[in-house]
C-alpha cells in the first residue's frame, strides 16, 4: 500500500512564481493536512480538510491555498512564492477529523527552496 | 489553546544507555498525547499515543511514555537505545474537539554514539 505520495520530491523555485505541491492518499481517509517543517520550529499546520469539499486554515495559512475536490487529493498552491516559504512540506491524513485520538499518517515530504 | 514544549533540542547518548526525552504540555481541557518519530529524510511515524486508561503506554520497539497529569508531562523513555533509534522525536497534543489542529513540539534530535 502506497499510503501517501507527494510530488515533487524537491523543487527550486524563483521568487514570484507559482507552484502546486501534490498530495494523494489511497487509504480513503476523510481528513487531510498540510504542514511545513522548519528547523527549531517543529511542524506547523498550514491548512486542513476534514472531508472532501471542505477546508480550514491552520496556524500559518498566509500565502497558501488548498482545495479538496475529492477524497484522495489535497493539493497545496503557492500563488507567488517568497523566500520565507523555503521549507520542507509534509502532507498527512487521518481516518477522521474532529475526533482527537486519530493517528496521522505522513507523506515523505517535498523540499522547496525559493530563491 | 494547548501548547507543547520539548525541553531538549538535542540529546546525545551512548549505545545501550538509557534515554529520556522530555515533553510538557499545557491545556485547559483533557488532552490526547502522541510521540512521533522522524527518521532521516522521511516523514513522521506514530511511535505511541495516550488517549485514556493506563497512563503508561508502550511502543513495539521498546519505548514507553507516561502521562503525568499533575506535572502536565508525557516524557519518552527507553532503557537501552540502539543505533537505529537515531531520529528526531516529536511530542504532540490535541483535544477531542480540536483534532484538526494537533500541536507539535519543536522536536528533539536523538543521536546515538557507538
Amino acid at each position: 500500500t502506497a499510503g501517501i505520495t507527494q510530488a515533487p520530491t524537491s523543487q527550486i523555485l524563483a521568487a514570484g512564481r507559482s507552484m502546486t505541491l501534490r498530495c494523494t492518499q489511497d487509504m480513503r481517509h476523510n481528513a487531510m493536512y498540510w504542514y511545513r517543517q522548519d528547523l527549531g520550529l517543529g511542524l506547523r499546520l498550514i491548512h486542513y480538510s476534514n472531508t472532501a469539499g471542505t477546508t480550514g486554515k491552520g496556524e500559518v495559512p498566509d500565502g497558501y491555498s488548498v482545495s479538496r475536490a475529492n477524497t484522495d487529493d489535497f493539493p497545496l498552491t503557492l500563488a507567488s512564492a517568497v523566500p520565507s516559504q523555503t521549507s520542507v512540506y509534509f502532507c498527512a491524513s487521518s481516518a477522521y477529523g474532529g475526533a482527537g485520538g486519530n493517528e496521522q499518517f505522513f507523506g515523505p515530504g517535498t523540499r522547496l527552496t525559493v530563491l | 489553546a494547548q501548547s507543547v514544549t520539548q525541553l531538549d533540542s538535542q540529546v546525545p547518548v551512548f549505545e545501550e544507555a538509557p534515554v529520556e526525552l522530555r515533553c510538557n504540555y499545557s491545556s485547559s481541557v483533557s488532552v490526547y498525547l502522541f510521540w512521533y518519530v522522524q527518521y532521516p529524510n522521511q516523514g513522521l511515524q506514530l511511535l505511541l499515543k495516550y488517549l485514556s486508561g493506563s497512563t503508561l503506554v508502550e511502543s513495539i520497539n521498546g519505548f514507553e511514555a507516561e502521562f503525568n497529569k499533575s506535572q502536565t508531562s508525557f516524557h519518552l523513555r527507553k532503557p537501552s537505545v540502539h543505533i537505529s533509534d537515531t531520529a528526531e522525536y516529536f511530542c504532540a497534543v490535541t483535544t477531542y474537539s480540536s483534532a484538526s489542529k494537533i500541536i507539535f513540539g519543536s522536536g528533539t534530535r536523538l543521536s546515538i554514539r557507538p
